[in-house]
């Protein structure tokens, strides 16, 4: 199975603030990479898909990069709506996998 | 209005089983693969099952292989999830999503875009 590990496991970040997660594949994922946000009691929203396309809806200060074993995910000018948690999930093989989560805290 | 449902969860006593269903209404539910996702309390996420629009062909989690069964029935609009021998470590609240479709020359992207608001699944004496 591909473990997918996340750094940091949490993160504390002020309002305007641009801040980075990695996201590591244990084998090559290629582009089969997807970024989720989760915010307390409710169901995880896609993000990014295919490593770096930009989900439907969502704020264009949100990116995504990476390719093979390493991701990231970065968020500029850090919005109040944004602290949350934050999964990565691989999709190039069964079964898929999702790392551990990134909580992102207010400084 | 696009949404999914989930409902069937409950208590269950170690050894029992429990039949999840998902409701889909607002898309053409028979085009999407679909998956069940699920989070222990406090946990993060584990994926647990994937099927595709057919109902051909499916895909397990180690963990649940042998005592989960996903299905589904494209006449009703709706996704199972048949869970056998359920042990303490299978408490969680369920979720089941669709596949945001087609990437390059997949059929799938494997990324999951529609959520269900989750249905609570308690294993416990």
């Amino acid at each position: 199975d591909i473990q997918m590990t996340q750094s940091p496991s949490s993160v504390s970040a002020s309002v305007g603030d641009r801040v980075t997660i990695t996201c590591r594949a244990s084998q090559g994922v290629s582009s089969w990479l997807a970024w989720y946000q989760q915010k307390p009691g409710k169901a995880p929203k896609l993000l990014i898909y295919a490593a770096s396309s930009l989900q439907s809806g969502v704020p264009s200060r949100f990116s995504g990069s990476g390719s093979g074993t390493e991701f990231t995910l970065t968020i500029r000018s850090l919005q109040p709506e944004d602290f949350a948690t934050y999964y990565c999930q691989q999709a190039n093989s069964f079964p898929y996998t999702f790392g551990q989560g990134t909580k992102l805290e207010i400084k | 209005e696009v949404q999914l449902v989930e409902s069937g969860g409950g208590l269950v006593q170690p050894g029992g089983s429990l039949r999840l269903s998902c409701a889909a209404s607002g898309f053409t539910f028979s085009t999407y693969y679909m998956t069940w996702v699920r989070q222990a309390p406090g946990k993060g996420l584990e994926w647990v099952s994937y099927i595709i629009s057919s109902g051909t062909s499916t895909w397990y989690a180690d963990s649940v292989k042998g005592r989960f069964t996903i299905s589904r029935d494209n006449a009703k609009n709706s996704l199972y999830l048949q869970m056998n021998s359920l042990r303490a470590e299978d408490t969680a609240v369920y979720y089941c999503a669709t596949d945001r479709g087609p990437y390059s020359s997949s059929p799938n992207s494997g990324a999951f875009d529609i959520w269900g608001q989750g249905t609570m699944v308690t294993v416990s004496s």
